[in-house]
């Protein structure tokens, strides 16, 4: 069947630091790949997407990049700021119903 | 545009109570999306309209829950009667018509949160 598998948090770091979210996938067919923000009080928000083998999503300063031989989805942003603290999920979508399969997200908070 | 709206934003009630959670796609959005997560777990598919017709519903959990998009526009889900496992974050979301066979992306609700105890 169809999965996602990302790192568990919650990830902690200071402002300025390296950040990597681990993200893996299994699918039946030819997904598309997708990183949601969701910030404290509101909703789930697109932050990247990318659509096919070696395409690299980015968005805000993050980065993704679609490896169909590693099966991954990693998220990673050079330098992080407070306000990037945030529920991060991977999702993947297969097919034409457009219904998208989610990973169980990373908190990820970032001090000053 | 306005968002996609949903409400109440949180509520909580009785196990054997009765809930309805409420959603608003963004207008003329066809596809609407209801998703549900459950504390520390995945967010998962509960089910999919295109306007009014139920296209895909196989992520409901069971027979205690029932969604409805009366003419196309808002849609309801109602959860009758509500158990605690229930408990979770209720997400919707609406997008536009299929583009060359995909979907194209979604905006979501801020959700509801749902407490059953």
């Amino acid at each position: 069947g169809n999965s996602v598998t990302q790192m568990e948090g919650p990830v902690t770091l200071s402002e300025e630091a390296f950040l990597t979210i681990n993200c893996t996938y299994t699918a039946t067919g030819y997904p598309s790949l997708f990183w949601y923000v969701q910030y404290p009080g509101e909703g789930l928000q697109l932050l990247l997407k990318a659509t096919k083998a070696d395409d690299k999503g980015s968005n805000k300063g993050f980065e993704a990049t679609y490896r169909k031989e590693t099966t991954s989805f990693h998220l990673e942003k050079g330098s992080v700021q407070v306000s990037d603290s945030a529920v991060y999920f991977c999702a993947l979508s297969v097919g034409s119903q457009g219904n998208l399969i989610f990973g169980k997200g990373t908190k990820l908070s970032v001090k000053p | 545009e306005a968002g996609v709206t949903q409400f109440p934003s949180h509520s909580v009630i009785e196990k054997g109570q009765t809930v309805t959670l409420r959603c608003d796609p963004i207008s003329g959005h066809d596809n609407l999306y209801w998703y549900r997560r459950v504390m520390g777990k995945e967010i998962k598919f509960l089910l999919h309209f295109v306007k009014e017709s139920k296209q895909d519903e196989s992520g409901m959990p069971n027979n205690r829950f029932l969604a409805e998009r009366t003419g196309g526009t808002y849609s309801t889900l109602k959860v009758q009667p509500a158990e605690l496992e229930d408990s979770g974050v209720y997400f919707c979301a609406s997008s536009q018509e299929r583009i060359q066979g995909r979907v194209r992306g979604y905006t979501f609700g801020s959700g509801t949160r749902l407490t059953v105890v």
